[in-house]
């Protein structure tokens, strides 16, 4: 099956500072891709979607300028936590969907973030 | 309400029993996703249906479009299907809140 890698997989930073995690599809063009979040015994929760080339949808309640994501290429998206503070410690995963005409989405395997 | 409702929560099986695990939506939907999460995070996606009933080595998926209503079997079960089983719905998923399956040997 289709392949969508996540990188880095665990990241530690500093209250304060800014993180990037990287989602790739490996071996299909992904013209959306969607980012997660899911807090310890809680579901995922979609915060946006992101088309290639255009600017990404964000979720009601989720800060554009705090989760800056990009879209650059088909195969890449990327989402940075701004100025990270420790309640946005959570585990962040990536999907991605190969057309507008499949519904069928293909996970990465997540990135846990620690906000110290 | 929430829009998609799993049961149960949690399952607790022996090894060798079959398992079902339900999910109704209350939103009409495009297709229907099966996940299964290990411990640790990584997300697998099992099967994606809009229709009837699709199958996968142990695994089989239902799906009544007018019942809005789903149901995930595991024939034969083992130690290692222990994990969270999803529902997810919609081309902008709306997630269910998972089942907790524990198989043991």
């Amino acid at each position: 099956g289709a392949v969508v890698s996540q990188h880095p997989s665990r990241v530690i930073c500093k209250s304060g500072t800014s993180v990037k995690i990287e989602c790739r599809s490996l071996d299909f063009q992904a013209t959306t891709m969607f980012w997660y979040r899911q807090f310890p015994k809680q579901s995922l929760m979609l915060m946006a979607t992101s088309n290639e080339g255009s600017k990404a949808t964000y979720e009601q309640g989720v800060e554009k300028d705090k989760f800056l994501i990009n879209h650059a290429s088909l195969t890449l998206s990327t989402l940075t936590v701004t100025s990270a503070h420790p309640e946005d410690s959570s585990f962040y995963i990536c999907s991605a969907r190969a057309g507008t005409a499949s519904y069928e989405q293909y996970f990465g395997p997540g990135t846990r973030l620690t906000v110290t | 309400k929430n829009e998609v409702e799993q049961s149960p929560q949690n399952l607790t099986a022996q090894e060798g029993e079959f398992i079902t695990i339900n999910c109704s939506y209350s939103v009409g939907i495009s297709a229907l996703h099966w996940l299964q999460q290990h411990p640790g995070g990584g997300i697998v996606s099992l099967f994606m249906l809009s229709s009837g009933k699709k199958k996968h080595g142990r695994l089989i998926a239902t799906i009544n479009i007018q019942e809005k209503h789903s149901s995930l079997h595991i024939t034969a079960s083992h130690p290692r299907d222990s994990a969270v089983y999803i529902c997810a719905v919609g081309s902008r998923l709306t997630f269910g809140e998972g089942t907790q399956l524990t198989v043991n040997p």
